[in-house]
């Protein structure tokens, strides 16, 4: 089993709809939860943290945790075609301060 | 505030040939660390740096090098290019509260 798995899509929704990105992962004791945006040709760029069991808001942006299931997801409220972009998961084992990342779910927003 | 800054941006080696990827931070971070990008295959953390004067090896760290310099800069070094380590490389450094990594912009690095 993948310690970071994400389906890698494409995930294609409209202009204006709820995208929902999905990630697992194998480590019960992993601590800290994070989602990266990165456009095609560009670094990763940090977009949420998630540290608790719950959900998270930021803007249009909700991260989501539930530590019981192993699982954590990204809510993209009022999607825009500018959110099209590969989304990275990333979590960090509870030993340990790197970060292990999923290799991401590629979303297209149609307008 | 610069964050994660990488030179060069672009490189293009014969087999064999070496070089040095350059990368500075300037948000006091600890943590520093270099990841290889390909497709299909997501971030593959190269060799790591969890403080000043200390380097260990990440999961594909066969034929590189690297050196942390001071607090603020982290290189990795290729001794002799192989057509393999054609990919983007990225240096990020991780603020030690919160985990949160900051990547700088890439070095793609072709080896023909």
């Amino acid at each position: 089993q993948k310690e970071v798995e994400q389906n890698s899509g494409p995930l294609s929704v409209p202009e204006g709809a709820i995208a929902s990105l999905n990630c697992t992962y194998s480590d019960r004791g992993s601590q800290s939860f994070f989602w990266y945006r990165q456009y095609s040709g560009k670094s990763p760029e940090l977009i949420m943290s998630i540290y608790s069991n719950g959900d998270k808001e930021d803007g249009r942006f909700t991260a989501q945790l539930n530590k019981a299931s192993q699982y954590v997801s990204l809510l993209i409220r009022d999607s825009q075609p500018s959110d099209s972009a590969t989304y990275l998961c990333a979590v960090r084992r509870g030993s340990q301060g790197n970060l292990i990342f999923g290799k991401g779910t590629k979303l297209s927003v149609k307008p | 505030n610069a964050g994660v800054t990488q030179t060069p941006k672009f490189q293009v080696l014969k087999t064999g040939q070496s070089m040095t990827l350059q990368c500075a931070q300037d948000m006091n971070h600890n943590s520093m660390y270099w990841y290889r990008q390909d497709p299909g295959m997501g971030l593959r953390l190269i060799y790591y740096s969890a403080s000043e004067g200390t380097t260990d090896k990440g999961e594909v760290p066969n034929g590189y090098n690297v050196s942390r310099l001071n607090k603020r800069e982290f290189s990795l070094r290729l001794e002799s290019a192989a057509p393999s380590q054609t990919s983007v490389y990225f240096c990020a450094s991780q603020d030690s509260q919160a985990y949160e990594q900051y990547f700088g912009p890439g070095t793609r690095l072709t080896v023909t």
